[in-house]
Formats: structure tokens, sequence, C-alpha cells
């Protein structure tokens, strides 16, 4: 049963433009969200996160945006850049503990 | 200041062998995670260890795996037997205080079962 789900496996974009990423979860009591960016041979590396209390959270280039109702979320990077190419996974924890789980993960292709 | 270190970066055992994963936490770091990544999919989480205690064990086998995080040294996830579903990408993760908002993620082991 995959409680955090990431339906899109790509997802290509031109330098300059927005990326969004997107993410759905199941589990109500996750009440913290995270996204990691990720290259091949390489541990996930932590972009920015979200939680529950909140709707929004920007860093820089990057914005997440929570749906609770909804139980949806997504990451918008913009302008996007060939840079950000990489793997992106979403994930969700519960503040009362410490795992995390992930979704597969959606590779993102920004061309020149 | 040093990430979180994992050693080997690659390992290569035939069915039947043990495998021994390390991680290192970073600096000032009391608390380890170790996930599973399968080919094609996100990563999986096996357990939680703070010094000399194992938190949470829910996402590890029933059998064959084991984990530690002893008082002096890196933690070790130890798999016996292994077979060729063991082949995954391990990460650890550490942070200084429990918590889901604070995991930095090592390089990675990856194992390959021949």
């Amino acid at each position: 049963d995959q409680q955090v789900k990431q339906n899109s496996p790509s997802l290509s974009v031109q330098e300059g433009r927005i990326s969004i990423l997107n993410c759905d979860y199941t589990n109500s009591m996750f009440d913290y969200f995270l996204w990691y960016k990720k290259y091949p041979a390489e541990g996930p590396t932590f972009l920015i996160s979200i939680s529950s209390i909140k709707d929004k959270n920007e860093d820089g280039r990057f914005t997440v945006f929570l749906n609770k109702s909804a139980k949806h979320l997504s990451l918008h990077i913009v302008p996007s850049q060939p840079g950000d190419s990489a793997v992106y996974f979403c994930a969700a924890g519960e503040s009362t503990n410490s795992k995390l789980t992930f979704g597969k993960g959606i590779t993102l292709s920004v061309r020149p | 200041n040093a990430g979180v270190m994992q050693n080997p970066r690659h390992l290569v055992r035939r069915r039947g062998q043990e495998a021994r994963l390390r991680c290192s936490p970073m600096k000032g770091h009391s608390h380890v995670y170790w996930y599973r990544q399968l080919p094609e999919e996100g990563l999986k989480f096996m357990v939680y260890l703070q010094k000399e205690n194992i938190i949470d064990e829910s996402g590890m086998p029933k059998e064959r795996f084991s984990a530690e995080f002893p008082k002096e040294g890196p933690s070790i996830l130890r798999i016996q037997q292994v077979v060729r579903g063991d082949s995954a990408a391990y990460f650890c993760a550490s942070s200084p205080i429990r918590g889901p908002d604070t995991q930095y993620f090592g390089p990675g082991t990856r194992l390959t079962v021949l």
C-alpha cells in the first residue's frame, strides 16, 4: 500500500520555465512533508519542507504548496535550470516518530 | 564538517554470504536511520537507532537482517545469508534530534548479490 504517490515518472521542461512536481498522500497522520533531490550514485539531498500548519513554504527558486484537504502537495521550481535535472522524491512523516515514507520519485529534465 | 559516511560504496556478495554495511553519522548526531531502495522504487524505512538502542525496527525484514549502533564506532547493518532480492541501494541518514525533518543522508552502499 503506497502511502505517498508520485504518479508521473518523468517531467521535461524548458530552461527558464516553471517545473511543477506533484505528490499525493493517503495517511492523514502525516504532518510533515519534505522534498529531496537525488543525483545518480549519490544520496538524497534535502531541498525544502513544510509542516501541516502551513500551506506554503518558499526558499529561493523553490516553493512547496500543501493542500491538506486534498492530501496533495506540489513543488514549484522557477525558473528551472539545467542543473535542476535530477530525481525528486516527495517524503512524509509524523512528528511523533522519525521514519520517513517516500514516493517513487520523478525524474526532472530541464532542457537548455 | 564531514557529512554522513557510508562504506563500502559498492559491495558484491554471492548468495549465502554475509553483508556488512557501515554508517558513520555526522559529528554530533546520535540518531541513525537505515533505508533501502530497490530498483525503480522509492526509499523504504528499515530501522531507527540511537546510541546502543534500537528505537523502531518496524521496516526490518524479520529474518537475516540486524542493525546496531554501538557506543563507539559506526552503525552496522548486517544481512546474513544474502539472496538476490537483497540487491539494492542501502542509505543511512543521521540527525541531531529525533524527528522527520532533520535527516541527512549518506551516499549509500550499492549491494549486488550474484
